[in-house]
C-alpha cells in the first residue's frame, strides 16, 4: 500500500521561501504513467492544485503560483519537495502531497503551513 | 477563481438520494476525465470516482459519476450520517495545462 507523507516547518515568516519534503513508501517513485505533486487548501476553502512532476522531471505548475513555485523529485531517497517562495499570509495553507494518475489518487496525510512573523 | 463551478451545499434525509453537479467547459470536463474527492471534516481527501464514472476498489455502488457534455454529476444514494463531508470534483485543464478542482459542495443529512 502506497504511503505519502509530508514533512517541513509549520510557521514560515513572510516573504521567506517554504519548502515541504514528501517521503513515499510502499512503492517507487520512478514508477512511469503517475505525476507526483502537491495540492494546498486554505483554511475553510477548497483545494487549489500547486503543481506535479514526472518521474521523467517534466513539470506543470498552476499558472497563478507558477511564478514562485518548483517541485523537484530525488529518485534515490523516493521523495519529491515544494518550493513556494516570496510567501505571504494568503500562503497559510494545509499542504498535502499527492499521486495522480488517471486521478489523485494517494495523499498524504496533509500538513499545516502558517505564515506569520 | 474555479473554473469549475458545483453547488456550495446539498441535503436530504438518510436513506435518500442527492446529486451534486460540476459545471466547466470544453478545455477541461468536455474533454478529459473528470473524478471526484470526499473530504470528511479534518482529513485529507479521498478518491470516490475516477474516469467520469469508475470507483477505486472499496468504494460502496451508492456513489456514481456520469457526465454529459461540459457537466458532470455525482450521485449517492441511500444517504448515510457518514457521508457528511465535502465533495470535490477535478479534471485535468488543456488551455491552462493544469488540474482544476470544483468550488466544492457540502453534503448535510438532515
Amino acid at each position: 500500500q502506497l504511503h505519502l507523507q509530508e514533512s517541513g516547518p509549520g510557521l514560515v515568516k513572510p516573504s521567506e521561501t517554504l519548502s515541504l519534503t514528501c517521503n513515499v513508501s510502499g512503492g517507487s517513485i520512478s514508477s512511469s504513467n503517475y505525476y507526483w505533486g502537491w495540492i494546498r487548501q486554505p483554511p475553510g476553502k477548497g483545494l487549489v492544485w500547486i503543481g506535479n512532476i514526472y518521474s521523467t522531471g517534466n513539470t506543470y505548475y498552476n499558472p497563478s503560483l507558477k511564478s514562485r513555485v518548483s517541485i523537484s523529485v530525488d529518485t534515490s531517497k523516493n521523495q519529491f519537495s515544494l518550493r513556494l517562495t516570496s510567501v505571504t499570509a494568503a500562503d497559510t495553507a494545509v499542504y498535502y502531497c499527492a499521486r495522480r494518475g488517471a486521478a489523485v489518487d494517494y495523499w498524504g496525510q496533509g500538513t499545516l503551513v502558517t505564515v506569520s512573523s | 477563481q474555479s473554473v469549475l463551478t458545483q453547488p456550495p451545499s446539498v441535503s436530504a434525509a438518510p436513506g435518500q438520494k442527492v446529486t451534486i453537479s460540476c459545471s466547466g467547459s470544453s478545455s477541461n470536463i468536455g474533454n478529459n476525465y473528470v473524478s471526484w474527492y470526499q473530504q470528511l471534516p479534518g482529513t485529507a481527501p479521498k478518491l470516490l470516482i475516477y474516469e467520469d464514472n469508475k470507483r477505486p476498489s472499496g468504494i460502496p455502488d451508492r456513489f456514481s459519476g456520469s457526465k454529459s457534455g461540459t457537466s458532470a454529476t455525482l450521485g449517492i444514494t441511500g444517504l448515510q450520517t457518514g457521508d457528511e463531508a465535502d465533495y470535490y470534483c477535478g479534471t485535468w485543464d488543456s488551455s491552462l495545462s493544469a488540474y482544476v478542482f470544483g468550488t466544492g459542495t457540502k453534503v448535510t443529512v438532515l
